[in-house]
């Protein structure tokens, strides 16, 4: 069975300081990794994915996210980060050949960004 | 992507009652789903609905309780049926793109239903 964990359910920074929302996974054969993001009172939005390739994957709104192999991670990250960018953070993983049925989500991390 | 709106974005229903909610695509899709998402908690998939035949439920949802329509390739409905305070949810369709870089799921805005 795969798995995401998203060990911090609430992330602070400061605006203007580097953010990471850290996401591991847990899959059998080669992952597909996604970023999520949801703004209060609104859908999900597609963040950025990755399948295969650099390791680092560059989304919108200046987000990357980082794919570690050796340490199954797919951190998600941000240099520098605005008050904006506070919402609700969902990493999801399946496998390259499995059905979008299999999309398994994290428990959410809540990013606040603090003027 | 895509662009997908969802009816109602939000309601309040009594217990006993039924909402359907319908999600439209700006394009046509092979893959559509509805998705659950409980106060604080993450996502959780519902069903499939499959153009031309019956809804592929997963685990734990029945179509009796969320029977699902898909007249065409770009509309659908999930109907919660006899409703109780426990479905008080945001309840999330979302589309499948294939694209040069695989494939991805995009989703509506959500409907947030509570259940007096």
């Amino acid at each position: 069975a795969q798995s995401v964990a998203q060990p911090e359910d609430q992330v602070n920074v400061a605006e203007g300081n580097p953010l990471t929302v850290k996401c591991t996974y847990s899959v059998s054969g080669n992952p597909y990794l996604f970023w999520y993001v949801q703004y209060p009172n609104r859908g999900l939005q597609f963040l950025l994915k990755y399948i295969t390739g650099d390791n680092l994957v560059k989304g919108s709104y200046g987000f990357e996210a980082e794919f570690n192999k050796s340490q199954t991670s797919f951190h998600l990250k941000k240099p520098s980060a605005l008050v904006s960018d506070s919402a609700l953070y969902f990493c999801a993983v399946r496998t390259l050949g499995g059905s979008a049925r299999q999309l398994t989500f994290g428990s959410g991390t809540q990013l606040t960004v603090l003027p | 992507s895509a662009v997908i709106s969802q009816k109602p974005s939000r309601d309040i229903c009594q217990r006993g009652t039924s909402l359907t909610i319908q999600c439209q695509v700006d394009s046509q899709v092979t893959m559509m789903f509805w998705y659950r998402q409980q106060p604080g908690q993450s996502l959780t998939l519902i069903a499939t609905a499959n153009q031309g035949s019956e809804a592929t439920y997963e685990s734990g949802f029945v179509i009796d309780k969320f029977p699902i329509s898909r007249p065409n390739l770009t509309f659908s409905t999930l109907t919660v049926s006899n409703m109780s305070p426990e479905d008080s949810s945001i309840y999330l369709c979302s589309v499948e793109l294939v694209g040069t870089d695989g494939r991805t799921q995009y989703f509506g805005p959500g409907t947030r239903l509570l259940v007096l």
